[in-house]
């Protein structure tokens, strides 16, 4: 089946410790996201990939780093630098070009003790 | 400022009402997309317009590309509904998007 999957669905780390969030795609698509989601805030861009070994800052780049080494791989790290790390992180990917629908992976959620 | 605004943020309805949400954005667009992200978290893609009106089952969406709005309509609800319902716009200036803060349904039998 192809899809977007990102792992784990939980994870909870200590203050000051990076954390690398997993997302993979099957569905052969050039662009990649990830978005952080808070409680009544809509999602917010941290990065994204248009094609491999390229990545363009989102809005709330700070404190994370991301890599694309590989099409169907995107993850994403949570640096001790974020300062407010707690949220719910969702990865999605999409074709190139206008009318590009999004898909969604079904989201990490990340504490941070 | 958002460049995306819903209404209402959260709507409780009876089983079987006809419901609508609402979504006006400020931006240029190549499409708006309605999506549903259920408690788990995850999030599915329910419509894609640029102009007109979809439908899918019990699902309406229509937007006005000259008003900048958008409405997402639920004919014969049902509890299985409730969810999170998210307007999303593609900007036309880039690679893009700008999401509503969400509209929080439940659906009660």
């Amino acid at each position: 089946d192809g899809g977007i999957t990102q792992s784990p669905k939980y994870l909870f780390r200590k203050e000051g410790q990076n954390v690398t969030l997993s997302c993979e795609q099957n569905l052969n698509h050039d662009a990649m996201y990830w978005y952080r989601q808070d409680p009544g805030q809509g999602l917010r861009l941290i990065y994204y990939s248009q094609i491999v070994n390229d990545f363009q800052k989102g809005d709330i780049a700070e404190g994370y780093s991301v890599s694309r080494e590989k099409k169907e791989s995107f993850p994403l790290t949570v640096t001790s630098a974020q300062k407010n790390p707690t949220a719910f992180y969702l990865c999605a990917s999409s074709i190139q070009g206008a009318y590009n629908e999004q898909f969604f992976g079904p989201g990490t959620r990340l504490t941070v003790l | 400022k958002n460049e995306v605004e819903q209404s209402p943020q959260n709507l409780t309805a009876q089983e079987g009402e006809f419901i609508t949400i609402n979504c006006s954005y400020s931006v240029g667009i190549s499409a708006l997309h309605w999506l549903q992200q259920h408690p788990g978290g995850g999030i599915v893609s329910l419509f894609m317009l640029s102009s007109g009106k979809k439908k899918h089952g019990r699902l309406i969406a229509t937007i006005n590309i000259q008003e900048k709005h958008s409405s997402l309509h639920i004919t014969a609800s049902h509890p299985r509904d409730s969810a999170v319902y998210i307007c999303a716009v593609d900007s036309n200036t880039g690679n893009q998007f700008y999401f509503g803060t969400g509209t929080s349904l439940t659906v009660i039998p």
